[in-house]
């Protein structure tokens, strides 16, 4: 089972500000089938990112992500209001599918 | 408007059973796999069960598997999870969540990521 490790825990920023989160692989993600998402509290999980770097349908393009093999990052190039919340990694490219325990981005 | 929506979560005792239900609107039900996720508090999300757009395939995570059973009403345009045997650790937010391929002619097609997700019903196992 590949193991995914999200850093920081939480990430204390202010609106405007350049996000940078990352996922690190026990093993190495067949061809990127990583994605992100974003959760709020209360509110159903979206689809951010897909195959490591594709933007989800709707989605702002501040968001982006890139890396492969074992190393993926999401950046939130400027922060808005609405993009406080807890971003969690998924790999889908080994059985069983697996999700990182998440990185809460929180108004500094 | 796209959305899913669960419900049938609640309270039950260790080793007693609860059945989920999703209700899907605003997109072609039949023509998408499905999928069950939860969330224990504090803890990353988890998948738990696939079930394909003409029920042809069905998956569980081992650690539901023979406790758990998935199914789906396509008239109905719902996609269920009946949990018995209930242990302490099944507790969690449970989510259904649509597999982000579209099926065409029956054929089973997943891409394994999740394009759209319900808010989530809460199931607590504790006596």
């Amino acid at each position: 089972e590949i193991v995914l490790t999200q850093s920081p825990g939480t990430l204390s920023l202010s609106p405007g500000e350049r996000a940078t989160l990352s996922c690190r692989a026990s093993q190495s993600v067949t061809s990127t089938y990583l994605a992100w998402y974003q959760q709020k509290p209360g509110q159903a999980p979206r689809l951010l990112i897909y195959g490591a770097s594709s933007r989800a349908a709707g989605i702002p393009d501040r968001f982006s992500g890139s890396g492969s093999g074992t190393d993926f990052t999401l950046t939130i190039s400027r922060l808005e209001p609405e993009d406080f919340a807890v971003y969690s990694c998924q790999q889908y490219g080994s059985s069983p599918l697996t999700f990182g325990g998440g990185t809460k981005v929180e108004i500094k | 408007e796209v959305q899913l929506v669960e419900s049938g979560g609640g309270l039950v005792q260790p080793g007693g059973s609860l059945r989920l239900s999703c209700a899907a609107s605003g997109f072609t039900f039949s023509s998408y796999s499905m999928n069950w996720l939860r969330q224990a508090p504090g803890k990353g999300l988890e998948w738990v069960s696939y079930i394909s757009g003409s029920s042809s395939a069905i998956y569980y995570a081992d650690s539901v598997k023979g406790r758990f059973t998935i199914s789906r009403d396509n008239a109905r345009n719902s996609v269920y999870l009946q949990m018995s045997s209930l242990r302490a650790e099944d507790t969690a937010i449970y989510y259904c969540a649509r597999d982000a391929a579209m099926e065409f002619s029956g054929v089973v097609a997943a891409y394994w990521y999740f394009d759209l997700w319900g808010r989530g019903t809460l199931v607590t196992v504790s006596s």
